[in-house]
């Protein structure tokens, strides 16, 4: 079956750097872009970046445009986001989420989330 | 930004009816979606494109959408399905998410 497992979360000060990763299995990887989308208490799930399915193009939110890059390595099956010049409030659960129609367009209006990984929480210290 | 707003809190008997709003400026002409988060677990999707369900997703998970508002409806509502639920659509750049409604099968 389709899984996405997460992977880097932790405990790191305020405007360092972390790198998680996203390795999936059960699909056909190079037909499906990867969403990333982080959820706090406070502000609830927030959608972050996404890779396309031949990682041609990347989309970011603004709150991390400049600050966070989106890879994908298809000899791995894997997606990475790596976190730069990390603030408190980035501190969230990280879910990566694979798309849930293949190759799919920007923006995906007719496209969603399925399914989502476990999470990695990743917490920022001031 | 475009805003999704739920109802913080929905409580329901069990076997009943349960609806749960979300709304945005002309929600009715975005696709919307629908996402289950038990305690402890991911998301999960239950709805997509407005009306649809994805396979093992039970038939008494229903939603529509129109004007202003989608709404998600529960019948015959179980234990099993007190969880949080999440709307969400995309705007020109962005997917955004509603606040979230707990749903209470007390």
């Amino acid at each position: 079956q389709v899984q996405l497992v997460e992977s880097g979360g932790g405990v790191v000060q305020s405007g360092g750097s972390l790198r998680l990763s996203c390795a999936t299995s059960g699909f056909t990887f190079s037909n499906y872009g990867i969403h990333w989308v982080r959820q706090t208490p406070g502000r609830g799930l927030e959608w972050v970046a996404f890779i396309q399915y031949n990682g041609n193009n990347k989309y970011y939110a603004d709150s991390v445009r400049g600050r966070f890059i989106v890879s994908r390595d298809s000899s791995k099956k894997t997606v990475y986001l790596q976190m730069n010049n990390l603030r408190p409030e980035d501190r969230a659960v990280y879910y990566c989420a694979k798309e849930g129609l293949a190759s799919g367009n920007w923006p995906p209006r007719n496209n969603y989330f399925d399914p989502w990984g476990q999470g990695t929480l990743v917490t920022v210290s001031s | 930004s475009y805003e999704l707003t739920q109802p913080p809190s929905v409580s329901v008997s069990p076997g009943q009816t349960a609806t749960i709003t979300c709304s945005g400026d002309r929600l009715g002409n975005k696709y919307t979606y629908w996402y289950q988060q038990r305690p402890g677990q991911s998301p999960l999707l239950i709805i997509y494109q407005d009306i649809k369900r994805p396979s093992g997703i039970p038939e008494r998970f229903s939603a529509s959408n129109s004007g202003n508002t989608t709404t998600l409806t529960i019948s015959g509502t179980q234990a099993v399905d007190e969880a949080d639920y999440y709307c969400q659509a995309w705007d020109s750049t962005s997917a955004r998410f509603g606040g979230g409604t707990k749903l209470t099968v007390l």
